[in-house]
């Protein structure tokens, strides 16, 4: 079955320190990849996306994610997380030729001060 | 670009009523567009995909007659919450695909709906 895991519900790390968050996926064709941060209220936006080529993909706002098949992950990085990172962040899983895209639970960050 | 538009933002309404909410890809053309249904602190449910010019696909549970989608052109899609009730309140999001892009979705902002 198709699905994804974002095992940590809650990180909370200090302003200035650096961020990892966790994403496996169960996908039996080759993953389109995706992260999205949600601020309260708010939709979605897209940090980053993974399609093909090198597994090291930059986004915006400083984000990075790195696409390991053999380890089915796609964990998203910050080198130094800022007050205004606070948010929730989806991992989401799709296909080249089917439309739905699956949502992990998503993992919420806060900031220490 | 790429950019995707709710309206209403935030609508309250009484208990057996029907609310509109309409999602416009601004920018682009979009044959696809989805319905997201997210509860507070949790995840996005996909509720329905909608094509132009044809009906939505339901996903498994979701009502089709309490949940009416309409995609008339290929820049507007609307979710009518029929009769609704206390339960239907939550943030519906709309996302929609590029019509010559990769598999990759642009959500709107979101409705937050109250139903009283």
């Amino acid at each position: 079955a198709q699905s994804v895991t974002q095992p940590d519900i809650h990180i909370t790390v200090s302003e200035g320190a650096s961020l990892e968050l966790r994403c496996n996926y169960s996908y039996g064709a080759t993953p389109y990849l995706f992260w999205y941060v949600q601020s309260p209220g708010q939709g979605l936006q897209l940090l980053l996306k993974y399609f093909s080529g090198d597994t090291l993909v930059q986004g915006i706002k400083g984000f990075e994610a790195e696409f390991k098949r053999s380890q089915s992950s796609f964990n998203l990085r910050k080198p130094s997380v800022h007050w205004s990172d606070a948010a929730e962040y989806f991992c989401a899983v799709g296909a080249r030729r089917d439309d739905k895209i699956i949502f992990g639970k998503g993992t919420r960050l806060h900031i220490l001060p | 670009g790429a950019v995707v538009s709710q309206h209403p933002s935030w609508v309250i309404c009484k208990s057996g009523t029907s609310v509109k909410i309409e999602c416009r890809s601004l920018d682009f053309q979009a044959t696809t567009m989805f319905w997201y249904r997210q509860f507070p602190k949790q995840s996005l449910m996909l509720m329905a995909t909608s094509n132009e010019g044809s009906k939505a696909t339901y996903e498994q549970g979701v009502e089709k007659d309490k949940f009416l989608i309409n995609h008339a052109s290929l820049t507007l899609s609307t979710l009518t919450v029929t009769s609704a009730h206390p339960e239907d309140s939550s943030f519906y999001i709309c996302s929609a695909r590029d019509r010559g892009g990769f598999n990759e979705q642009f959500f709107g902002p979101g409705t937050r709906l109250t139903v009283l």
